[in-house]
């Protein structure tokens, strides 16, 4: 199975900054016949499931503010919360389906307020 | 729309089963996916069927767990027997987008194996 391991396992940032979060692939997730990295990025708040935030690692999925962003290809990605709000203090998971059925996801990053 | 009904407390090496009615799609066009959830913990995928309806597991559940789906019903379930202690969890149904990631998750049902 592919391991997805994220970095920091929870990080404080003020209202208003830039947050980011690391995710790595023990191996690549970018499929050549497709040129597109089979990585997505899911926000659960407490008590509520996850939540699909990004797809094809930096595909915003409808709805979702443009505050977050996703970067990065084959093994190392990044989501980035640009100006931190109330509403976005979460868990956050990477996730890959390159390798299915066998979906891995991160152990998550826990965001909060400094 | 997903929604999850069935969990409960169970005794370790019984049985339960957990179901997923949808709206608003038809399952039979979808892969339909579980997620499980331990307390505290994070996610892991246990099982699928394809829209052709054949079935994977993951290993942690194999032999032991199986998914079905009632297509008049527009709903899946998942049998789960010989329940273990680590199959303690909250269960999410989702649907899994034509780009490969799951853009629908019910609210997911609580399962306690426990004496």
């Amino acid at each position: 199975d592919i391991v997805m391991t994220q970095s920091p396992d929870s990080l404080a940032v003020s209202l208003g900054g830039r947050a980011t979060v690391n995710c790595k692939s023990s191996q690549s997730v970018l499929k050549s016949s497709t040129n597109k990295s089979y990585l997505a990025w899911y926000q659960q708040k407490p008590g509520q499931p996850p939540k699909l935030l990004i797809y094809w690692a930096s595909t915003r999925q409808p709805g979702v503010p443009d505050r977050f962003s996703g970067s990065g290809s084959g093994t190392d990605f990044t989501l980035t919360i640009s100006s931190l709000q109330a509403e976005d203090v979460a868990v956050y998971y990477c996730q890959q389906y390159y390798s299915t059925p066998q979906w891995t996801f991160g152990q998550g990053t826990k965001v909060e307020i400094k | 729309q997903l929604v999850e009904t069935g969990g409960g407390l169970i005794q370790p090496g019984g049985s339960l089963r957990v179901s997923c009615a949808a709206s608003g799609f038809s399952i039979s066009n979808n892969y339909m996916i579980w997620v499980r959830q331990a307390p505290g913990k994070g996610l892991e995928w246990v099982s699928v069927i394809y829209r052709d309806g054949n079935t994977y597991y993951a290993d942690s559940v194999k032999g032991r767990f199986t998914i079905s789906r009632d297509l008049s019903k527009n709903m899946l379930s998942l049998h789960m027997n010989s329940l273990r202690g680590e199959d303690t969890a909250r269960y999410y149904c989702a649907r899994e987008a034509i780009f490969g990631a799951f853009d629908i998750w019910g609210q997911g049902t609580m399962v306690t194996v426990s004496s």
